[in-house]
């Protein structure tokens, strides 16, 4: 089984900060990687996937990239909407997949 | 776009089984693009793949249940159902149903709390 690990596990940052979150995976992936942002009693929301493509409808501050194992999200530029907990979750075996353990985003 | 609404009990007992439904409104559940997975969240924690179903009825779970494990899909009602036998305490989630493709899970049901206890 593929396992991915997010790091950090928990990180703070303020509004307008520059933020990246990093995934890895056990074995390679190609570009078969997916980012999600879940806010507290919802369903989680996709940001990113193939890696590096923008899901329609989400704001260009959010940018992924990576290829094979190692793996980034990216915020440029925080906004208060933005502090969640964030996933990543590979697909190379799809349709198993596997999340990481995620990552939570607080405000400083 | 695709909506997928879950329906099913809250409270199983223990050894019981859990059993939740999908239904998908606003596009076919044979649709050859997607497949149809279910998706888990204890309390506090992280997110679990339990497994995913083509509309044909072809199956793959995830090791650490598929033993007690059954996900079916009735392509007469554009619906897929989980079925999770021998439940504990553990099984207690929020459930997620979703369609995966292979860029990801791009729409989820509302999630339904699972609770298990007597």
């Amino acid at each position: 089984d593929i396992q991915m690990t997010q790091s950090p596990s928990s990180v703070s940052a303020s509004v307008g900060d520059r933020v990246t979150i990093t995934c890895r995976a056990s074995q390679g992936v190609s570009s078969w990687l997916a980012w999600y942002q879940q806010k507290p009693g919802k369903a989680p929301k996709l940001l990113i996937y193939a890696a590096s493509s923008l899901q329609s409808g989400v704001p260009s501050r959010f940018s992924g990239s990576g290829f094979g194992t190692d793996f980034t999200l990216t915020i440029s530029s925080l906004q208060p909407e933005d502090f969640a907990t964030y996933y990543c979750q590979q697909a190379n075996s799809f349709p198993s997949i596997t999340f990481g353990q995620g990552t939570r985003l607080e405000i400083k | 776009q695709l909506q997928l609404q879950q329906s099913g009990p809250g409270l199983v007992k223990p050894s019981e089984t859990l059993s939740l439904s999908c239904t998908v409104s606003h596009g076919s559940i044979s649709n050859t693009n997607y497949w149809w997975g279910w998706i888990r969240q204890p309390p506090g924690k992280g997110l679990e793949w339990i497994g995913s179903i083509y509309y044909s009825g072809t199956t793959y779970y995830n090791p650490s249940v598929q033993s007690r494990v059954t996900i079916s899909v009735d392509t007469s009602k554009n619906q897929f159902s989980l079925k999770v036998t021998s439940v504990t305490a553990a099984d207690t989630a929020v459930y997620y149903c979703a369609s995966q493709d292979y860029g990801g899970v791009d729409y989820w049901g509302q999630g339904t709390l699972v609770t298990v206890s007597s």
